[in-house]
């Protein structure tokens, strides 16, 4: 089965920097995910990371361990228009199943000034 | 290019009742999902098709069919709606091979309240 773990809220204020954490316990991986949604919207793509390591873009990274089960999101520079909810999601790598996203409960971000 | 579209956005029905939820995609993507999203829950895939004529269960397809009849449009039904249905319904799409970042897109999502 698939186990996505993600804290529920965070707040932060403008001008800082935050990470949202994310650990997983799953049966197949084949990547992971980073996906934001403001509310009453679509979730919109953020970032992937299938090997170890850090990617950046922009004022947003996202680092993955895959031998600890770990992923963050490390958003810099924060901004009003940032507080939206940030979904983490694992890409499936069994036949069966193969590339299906399992997607955790999303951790809601709240910026003030 | 409208990426992908969802009709209803919104849309309220009585226990019992049966409708269908559209979504359309002029991306020439393979795979279509539909998920459902519950406070607290997160996003659950429904079903999945990863070609014109091809269906399969996601995680909670029960109370569901689908029809993926054309490629750019996939079909959520639901023949006797039931409270338990009461959510947002998003459906995504994306290509076969999105340039290594299996990225899905994401419709604006049909907001669904069965009473």
């Amino acid at each position: 089965g698939q186990n996505i773990d993600q804290p529920t809220e965070m707040t932060a204020t403008e001008g800082a920097i935050v990470q949202i954490n994310c650990t997983y316990q799953t049966s197949g991986f084949n990547g992971l995910f980073w996906y934001q949604q403001h509310a009453g919207e679509a979730p919109t793509f953020l970032s992937y990371n299938v090997l170890d390591g850090l990617e950046e873009k922009g004022r947003f990274s996202s680092f993955l361990s895959r031998s600890k089960g770990y992923s963050y999101l490390l958003l810099k520079e924060l901004q009003m228009k940032d507080s939206a909810s940030y979904l983490c999601a694992v890409r499936d790598s069994r036949g069966s199943t193969l590339g299906r996203l399992y997607f955790g409960r999303g951790t809601q971000l709240t910026v003030w000034p | 290019n409208a990426g992908v579209t969802q009709t209803p956005k919104f849309r309220v029905l009585k226990t019992g009742q049966s409708m269908t939820l559209l979504c359309a995609q002029d991306m020439n993507h393979e795979y279509m999902y539909w998920y459902r999203q519950d406070p607290g829950m997160g996003l659950r895939l429904i079903h999945y098709s990863v070609g014109e004529g091809t269906t399969a269960k996601g995680e909670v397809p029960d109370g569901y069919n689908v029809s993926r009849l054309k490629k750019q449009n996939f079909l959520l039904g639901l023949e006797s709606a039931a409270p338990s249905q009461t959510s947002v319904y998003f459906c995504a799409s994306r290509p076969r091979v999105a340039g290594g970042t299996y990225e899905q897109y994401f419709g604006p999502g049909t907001r669904l309240t069965v009473t």
